[in-house]
């Protein structure tokens, strides 16, 4: 089983859709947790922490379930350029490395 | 941009070859992450350096090795090339007080696409 896991996609949605992305982790000792963004051919940049709480940034919304070992990002009002492989990523506590998930391609059509 | 450089940016080599790709830290910053990037998967952790020592490594084999110079600059070896080698190579580096680990803090080079043929 991957450490970290998520659905491939790819997610076809149309300009202003509202698109939610899953992933689940089976390192339960995970510390803290992030979803990347990678454009196509490019390198993975920092999209936004993920906190139990829950936490926003303009149209992101992420959520982290520790219980369910189950991270979430929602997309709202969906634009061309969000268009791009999301990577769900895991630090495990003790150890000094980020653990990616195989990314969820999302691509937003006119 | 995040500042961290990386070079060669393309390499075609031959199997059972060996190389060496360049990672120059951005400004400060005195950890560097080595990951491998193959089609279609997630980067996966190679090693980290820190002060000039490594600092951690993931599931690789020996054949890969690696540097970090006085400058915080590194290098990452590979010797024996395979085939499986072939992969975009993503250096990360992190500013002193992060332990390096703080996905937050690790800012990522535009990467070294390397082809075993």
């Amino acid at each position: 089983r991957k450490e970290v896991e998520q659905d491939p996609g790819p997610f076809n949605v149309p300009e202003g859709a509202t698109v939610a992305f899953n992933c689940t982790y089976s390192n339960s000792a995970s510390q803290s947790f992030f979803w990347y963004r990678q454009d196509c051919r490019k390198e993975p940049k920092l999209l936004m922490s993920v906190y139990s709480s829950g936490n926003e940034d303009g149209r992101f919304t992420a959520q982290l379930n520790r219980a369910s070992q189950y991270i979430s990002l929602l997309i709202r009002d969906s634009k061309l350029s969000d268009s791009a492989t999301y990577l769900c990523v895991v630090k495990p506590r003790g150890y000094n490395k980020l653990i990616f998930g195989a990314g969820t391609r999302l691509a937003v059509h006119p | 941009e995040t500042g961290v450089t990386q070079s060669p940016t393309h390499l075609i080599k031959t199997r059972g070859q060996q190389v060496t790709l360049r990672c120059s830290s951005q400004s400060g910053h005195n950890t560097v992450s080595w990951y491998q990037q193959a089609l279609g998967q997630g980067p996966q952790f190679i090693f980290q350096y820190y002060r000039e020592e490594e600092n951690g490594r993931g599931n690789f084999p020996p054949r890969f090795s690696g540097l970090q110079f006085p400058n915080y600059s590194s290098e990452l070896n590979v010797n024996a090339l395979e085939l499986d080698d072939s992969a975009l190579y993503l250096c990360a580096s992190s500013p002193p007080g992060t332990s390096g680990g703080l996905g937050k803090t690790q800012y990522f080079g535009p990467g070294t696409r390397l082809l075993v043929l």
